[in-house]
């Protein structure tokens, strides 16, 4: 149970595109999911945790209309990346957290790889 | 502000000896405790997790954390390590109370087994 996942599993896309990632739990209900990035050999970076039907509340730092989150249903949310460019180039994680679990436990997708040329 | 730190950023250990990473964490009460494993290239798996009660946790794996409240930490070992363990290693916290049950990551230990 508990499994998580995310589509594409890489992308690579032109600069000046915008690249949409699904993130989907499989076998429960995710009331939250939250979206991570991660830099090679770093750890994981908190962008922003989505709420079904809110807005999504961002970290300090991340750019809302350049990442564009989406929780439409309680099994599905989107991360859109707008007019991409080279430095957006990551490894992007999404995680869900479900409507009955305690003490914030997160399940994790298997990742996007984006590299924008 | 909560932080957690985990010191090692690189172990290497032989294949079948026991292993242990370190996590220590700062917060004013006692936070649930989480440790992950991260296949390069791949997503996160939870190994197990602490939130209250017995101590000592089992998790996936054949893997083990023990929460040691004096010292503020949740060291994960393993009496003896497979080949298919070398990953790396995070450790996190949530907390009580928060509004939107973020977990903070420690920075990561990578695990390198010898043959």
């Amino acid at each position: 149970g508990a499994v998580v996942s995310q589509h594409p599993s890489w992308v690579i896309c032109k600069s000046g595109t915008s690249v949409k990632i699904e993130c989907r739990s499989l076998d429960f209900q995710a009331t939250t999911m939250f979206w991570y990035r991660q830099f090679p050999k770093q750890s994981l970076m908190l962008m922003a945790t989505s709420n079904e039907g809110s807005k999504a509340t961002y970290e300090q730092g991340v750019e809302k209309d350049k990442f564009l989150i989406n929780h439409a249903s309680l099994t599905l949310s989107t991360l859109t990346v707008t007019s991409a460019h080279p430095e957006d180039s990551s490894f992007y994680i999404c995680s869900a957290r479900g409507l009955a679990e305690v003490g914030n436990t997160q399940y994790f997708g298997p990742g996007t790889r984006l590299t924008v040329l | 502000a909560q932080s957690v730190t985990q010191p090692d950023i690189h172990i290497t250990v032989s294949e079948g000896a026991s292993l242990e990473l370190r996590c220590n964490y700062s917060y004013g009460a006692t936070p649930y405790l989480f440790w992950y494993v991260q296949s390069p290239g791949q997503g996160l798996q939870l190994l197990l997790k602490y939130f209250s009660g017995d101590t000592l946790v089992q998790g996936i794996k054949g893997f083990e954390a023990e929460f040691k409240r004096s010292q503020s930490s949740f060291n994960l070992r393993k009496p003896s390590v497979h080949w298919s363990d070398a990953a790396e290693y995070f450790c996190a916290v949530g907390f009580y109370g928060g509004s939107q049950g973020n977990l903070i990551f420690g920075k990561g230990t990578k695990l390198s087994v010898k043959p």
